[in-house]
């Protein structure tokens, strides 16, 4: 069965620091991954997404994510946080050849992320 | 061009009356999903629509839930005789492409945080 994992509730990064959310995936074939963030009493914004070829992916706002097949991995990254990026995000995963795949999305229960200044 | 637009963004209902929710996709998607998100969870997938047709209504709770899409108008979600375990907010999603291999992202509205009394 298709599966995320997101093992960090929340993370807390100081301004103008690095920041990493992890993302796992269980899936039988080659997934389709995404990341989304949500603010509060919204929904959610796409920000990247990787389907195939360079497992470097850039997305909105400065965002990033590394796809890694053998650790099962699609962390989200960014090069230096601002306080704005404080929101929920989520990873999603989606089989594309899976037997019955009608391109549902399976969620991550999500990190909140919370930049200080 | 105009997001995923759902209405009403907020409603309360008491126990036993009926919740219908509305999702109108972006221009030129024909492709709509239905997300629930319970408090403190992240979203699960209830039901996958196109025109006309339910593709995958495999997260559907199997009594007083329905979803339709009509050739005309907007999708609809439909929860009859409400109990207090039906307050969420839920997310309808809309897509250029959904089964197979398009690698289509969903492109979510802002939800409908329904309150049941």
């Amino acid at each position: 069965a298709q599966s995320v994992a997101q093992p960090e509730d929340q993370v807390n990064v100081a301004e103008g620091n690095p920041l990493t959310v992890k993302c796992t995936y269980s899936v039988s074939g080659n997934p389709y991954l995404f990341w989304y963030v949500q603010y509060p009493n919204r929904g959610l914004q796409f920000l990247l997404k990787y389907i195939t070829g360079d497992n470097l992916v850039k997305g909105s706002y400065g965002f990033e994510a590394e796809f890694n097949k053998s650790q099962t991995s699609f962390h989200l990254k960014k090069p230096s946080a601002l306080v704005s990026d404080s929101a929920l995000y989520f990873c999603a995963v989606r089989d594309p050849n899976g037997s019955g795949n009608t391109g549902k999305l399976i969620f991550g229960q999500g990190t909140t992320l919370q930049v200080k200044p | 061009n105009a997001g995923v637009m759902q209405n009403p963004r907020h409603l309360v209902r008491r126990r036993g009356q009926e919740a219908r929710l509305r999702c109108s996709p972006m221009k030129g998607h024909s492709h709509v999903y239905w997300y629930r998100q319970l408090p403190e969870e992240g979203l699960k997938f209830m039901v996958y629509l196109q025109k006309e047709n339910i593709i995958d209504e495999s997260g559907m709770p199997k009594e007083r839930f329905s979803a339709e899409f009509p050739k005309e108008g907007p999708s609809i979600l439909r929860i009859q005789q409400v109990v207090r375990g039906d307050s969420a907010a839920y997310f309808c999603a809309s897509s250029l492409g959904g089964t197979g291999i398009s690698p289509y992202e969903q492109y979510f509205g802002p939800g409908t945080r329904l309150t049941v009394t």
